[in-house]
């Protein structure tokens, strides 16, 4: 069995301010996690991924997550958050044997000026 | 397209009548799952194609919805006697193989379906 946990339905940052997005998971076998940004009226888009290599997994515009499997954790960060920033973020686990991955619930990310 | 691409990109219809969902891959992606998206939820998964044959369709919630894959490239969701609780956006992805773990999924733009 799989299943994750976004901590935050909404978080609200100042542009240039650090950006952490929390996700918790559990799973009965090493996991595969990954983080999906979603844009009003756009579709799904990787950001990145963990596979069992690096712990510390860079993605794209300046994300970064690191697996911290103690924690059961795989949170979002990112140094400085940017307008276009501004969207849905979706933590995602998927098992080694499973391929069904299961999404959690989402987290607003929502950027001041 | 370099994409996956679904049609329409929305649908409105009424209580009770039938309607045809279709989702065209990446070309070459061997593996399609269907998505449903409510407002303010995160993606709940439907049914999984591995080429023709539906690998997995736990998530189907009942009778009423039913997805074919004939050629092993589009797919089309179909849903039966629609209800006014299946409106939501409908998301479909392909990934390469879709066998194994890490393989990405590619999402199309998604179908907002309203049932009035």
């Amino acid at each position: 069995a799989q299943s994750v946990t976004q901590l935050d339905s909404h978080v609200s940052v100042s542009e240039g301010t650090p950006v952490l997005l929390r996700c918790n998971y559990s799973s009965s076998y090493s996991p595969s996690l990954f983080w999906y940004v979603q844009h009003p009226n756009k579709g799904l888009q990787l950001l990145l991924k963990y596979t069992s290599a690096a712990t510390l997994v860079k993605g794209i515009n300046g994300f970064e997550a690191e697996f911290k499997k103690s924690e059961t954790s795989f949170h979002l960060t990112k140094p400085s958050a940017h307008m276009s920033d501004a969207a849905e973020y979706f933590c995602v686990v998927s098992g080694w044997e499973g391929y069904i991955p299961t999404f959690g619930r989402g987290t607003s990310l929502i950027v001041h000026p | 397209g370099a994409g996956v691409s679904q049609t329409p990109s929305n649908k409105v219809t009424e209580k009770g009548k039938y309607v045809e969902l279709r989702c065209d891959p990446i070309s070459g992606h061997t593996a399609l799952y269907w998505y449903r998206q409510s407002l303010g939820q995160g993606p709940e998964f439907l049914i999984y194609f591995q080429g023709t044959g539906a690998a997995d369709d736990s998530g189907l919630p009942n009778d009423r919805f039913f997805a074919v894959r004939p050629e092993g490239s589009v797919s089309t969701l179909k849903i039966q006697r629609t209800e006014r609780g299946d409106s939501a956006v409908y998301l479909c992805a392909s990934s390469l193989t879709g066998s194994g773990v890490g393989n990405e999924q590619f999402f199309g733009p998604g179908t907002r379906l309203t049932v009035l």
